[in-house]
């Protein structure tokens, strides 16, 4: 069972265009957000994270937009470039459970057409 | 890159054979995980660890084991490759709760 749904499985973009990616969760004791963009051979790494207490943060062209009540969050990236191009995946992480494990959604690979 | 390396990067292996794969982290992290990543369903967690000799198993343990003999190698260990064990595998590290995880370059295992 996916903890974390992430949509659309697939995005193109136009350069200069704004992508979105959605995720969901329903596990309440998710506490930590962070997305990771990954280039074909290469390892996740981090993008940019959230904490549930802020609605919004900006980093750049990169943006988390959270909506607490409705568990659900998303990643806005503005004036899309080619070097954008990648697959992405949101995650949500129990912090004050375990080992801190990441639980990632299915990943969106996004191409930005020059 | 971010202190962490994996072994080998890439591998072919036959049904029912033992196959191990090695995690290394030079950055003193408490916690390692390892991942396998497969079309469709993002990165899945195989084991974790929270400390040396101290590992517990994540959403898709079954055929796969972990050992922790030191802070610093993390290793997985399919007990009879199947094909379905072929993916990518990722290990990754993290120092502390709602920091950074760091990946590494990841291991593509083949089961022929």
């Amino acid at each position: 069972q996916q903890q974390v749904k992430q949509s659309p499985q697939s995005l193109i973009v136009q350069k200069g265009g704004i992508s979105i990616i959605n995720c969901a969760y329903e596990n309440t004791a998710f506490d930590y957000f962070p997305w990771y963009q990954q280039f074909p051979g290469k390892g996740p790494a981090l993008l940019i994270a959230i904490r549930p207490d802020v609605s919004e943060k900006k980093e750049g062209r990169f943006t988390i937009s959270f909506n607490k009540s409705a568990k659900q969050f998303s990643l806005h990236i503005m004036d899309s470039q080619p070097g954008d191009s990648a697959t992405y995946f949101c995650a949500a992480i129990p912090s004050q459970t375990g080992a801190n494990n990441l639980f990632f959604g299915t990943g969106t690979r996004l191409t930005v057409i020059p | 890159d971010a202190g962490i390396t994996q072994s080998p990067r890439h591998k072919v292996t036959e049904t029912g054979t033992p196959v191990t794969l090695r995690c290394h982290q030079t950055e003193n992290h408490r916690y390692m995980y390892w991942y396998r990543q497969d079309p469709g369903h993002g990165l899945r967690l195989i084991h974790y660890s929270y400390g040396v000799k101290d590992t517990d198993k994540g959403e898709v343990s079954d055929g796969y084991s972990v050992s922790r003999s030191k802070t610093e190698d993390f290793l997985l260990t399919l007990e009879s490759a199947t094909s379905s064990q072929t993916s990518v595998y990722f290990c990754a590290m993290k120092g502390a709760a709602n920091t950074e995880a760091f990946f590494g370059q990841g291991t593509r295992l083949t089961v022929v």
